[in-house]
């Protein structure tokens, strides 16, 4: 079955860009008629949708992080990618990958712990 | 935006039934889909399109979605049910994924 995998530096400083990749395993990310998404949890608070990406190309953002939040998709290496501008400590956070079927999201990545810290 | 209200915490005793209820505008015209997550674990889906449940998730587990309240049901709760359960939806108008904001059940 699918796997998803988070991966990138788990400090970033304030004001630079946090950078974050998801590769897909067990099937090919342009099989399907799937968005792929990335969600962020800050320590003991909940669930925040980022933003969606289909293999074409075609992107939704979160109006709330939409003017920081690029999601790109190389589907040569089967992974799609985060890049979120100007961090701050706010941002800090688990940042999960997922797969959104329709539009539940299934499965998840184990996610991968951010810090923003100089 | 779209917003989801779920009550903080839910406790029960082992082996009765826990209801976690998720609030919305007219959220019955919504498919709404539920996720449990443990401490240190990434969420895992249990209920989707209101009712409907993944291979490999008990039937203790189940939904439902009417009006301004959908509802996750969990029958003969055991102590492995302890863990925070998120409800979702997608908001259409706004094209966004929607989360409540969880709730934590505590087993007695």
């Amino acid at each position: 079955q699918v796997q998803l995998q988070e991966s990138g530096p788990g400090l970033v400083k304030p004001s630079q860009t946090l950078s974050l990749t998801c590769t897909v395993s067990g099937g090919s990310i342009s099989s399907g008629s799937y968005y792929w998404s990335w969600i962020r949890q800050p320590a003991g608070k909940g669930l925040e949708w980022i933003g969606r990406i289909y293999t074409s190309g075609s992107t939704n953002y979160n109006p709330s992080l939409k003017s920081r939040v690029t999601i790109s998709v190389d589907t040569s290496k089967n992974q799609f990618s985060l890049k979120l501008s100007s961090v701050t400590a706010a941002d800090t956070a688990v940042y999960y990958c997922a797969r959104l079927q329709a539009d539940r999201f299934d499965p998840w990545g184990q996610g991968t712990l951010v810090t923003v810290s100089s | 935006s779209y917003v989801l209200t779920q009550p903080p915490s839910v406790s029960v005793a082992p082996g009765q039934t826990a209801r976690i209820t998720c609030g919305g505008n007219n959220i019955g015209s919504k498919s709404v889909h539920w996720y449990q997550q443990k401490p240190g674990q990434a969420p895992v889906l249990v209920v989707y399109d209101d009712s409907d449940r993944p291979s490999g998730i008990p039937e203790r587990f189940s939904g439902s979605n009417s009006g301004n309240t959908a509802t996750l049901t969990i029958s003969r709760v055991e102590a492995g049910d302890e863990a925070d359960y998120y409800c979702q939806v997608w908001d259409s108008s706004s094209d966004q994924g929607v989360f409540g904001g969880g709730t934590k059940l505590t087993v007695l």
